[in-house]
């Protein structure tokens, strides 16, 4: 069973359009995350929850928002998409939110915004 | 967080050992030591962290120096699968557990 997964894999979207991304852990851990890599593969934190509530937001602009309906799901929304959002996106999840655990990762969205 | 330095890439052996090195020199006493690492197209994967104690796992070794401004992350027998950038990060517990990336080791797996 896949620990941490997304949907979609690819996405393909023109500017303006809202989307989500959906992220789903099995893992039974309390805390998810939100990452975005970039064309020159930075990986950035963007958010994190702990038990359905907001922890890290990091200077994301408001058109992203996070919600976490329950503690195994954390979706990302994003509104009037621009060309500069095309990345890919990683989902993960741990176990404590101020502890040491590792971070599990899901597969990516690459998201591609024409 | 305290930045760490690594080389842009390595190339290794297959079979052979791979030492990645990353340097912290201000890492503070609080901070930990991680490796991540993430094959072409796939998301990070933790491999092993470590506070003072050189550490083992089935994945690789981690080996801290005394004053804590180092360490070289050891791939005991590398393979081709090894291919991939390895993150050396260090983080503070208080931090609300997020990861900073660097830019990282690309580490080429040659037969």
């Amino acid at each position: 069973d896949t620990a941490v997964s997304q949907t979609p894999k690819y996405l393909v979207t023109q500017m303006g359009n809202d989307k989500s991304i959906k992220c789903e852990q099995n893992l039974g851990h309390d805390t998810m995350y939100w990452y975005k890599q970039d064309s020159k593969k930075f990986l950035k934190i963007m958010f994190s929850y702990n038990n359905k509530e907001l922890i890290i937001n990091e200077t994301v602009p408001n058109r992203f928002s996070p919600k976490s309906p329950d503690k195994a799901h954390l979706n990302l929304h994003i509104n009037s998409l621009e060309l500069g959002d095309s990345a890919v996106y990683f989902c993960a999840s741990s176990h404590v939110p101020l502890g040491i655990s590792e971070q599990y990762f899901g597969p990516g969205t690459r998201l591609t915004v024409t | 967080d305290a930045k760490t330095t690594q080389p842009p890439s390595m190339d290794c052996a297959e079979g052979r050992a791979a030492n990645l090195p990353c340097n912290h020199s201000t890492i503070s006493g609080n901070e930990y030591v991680y490796w991540y690492r993430q094959i072409h197209s796939q998301g990070p994967q933790y491999i092993i962290h470590g506070l003072k104690n050189n550490e083992t796992n089935e994945m690789a070794s981690l080996i801290i120096t005394e004053d804590r401004k180092s360490s070289t992350l050891i791939l005991p027998h590398a393979t081709l699968r090894d291919t991939a950038v390895y993150y050396c990060i260090v983080r503070v517990r208080a931090a609300g557990n997020k990861l900073t990336f660097g830019g990282g080791t690309r580490v080429l797996v040659k037969p």
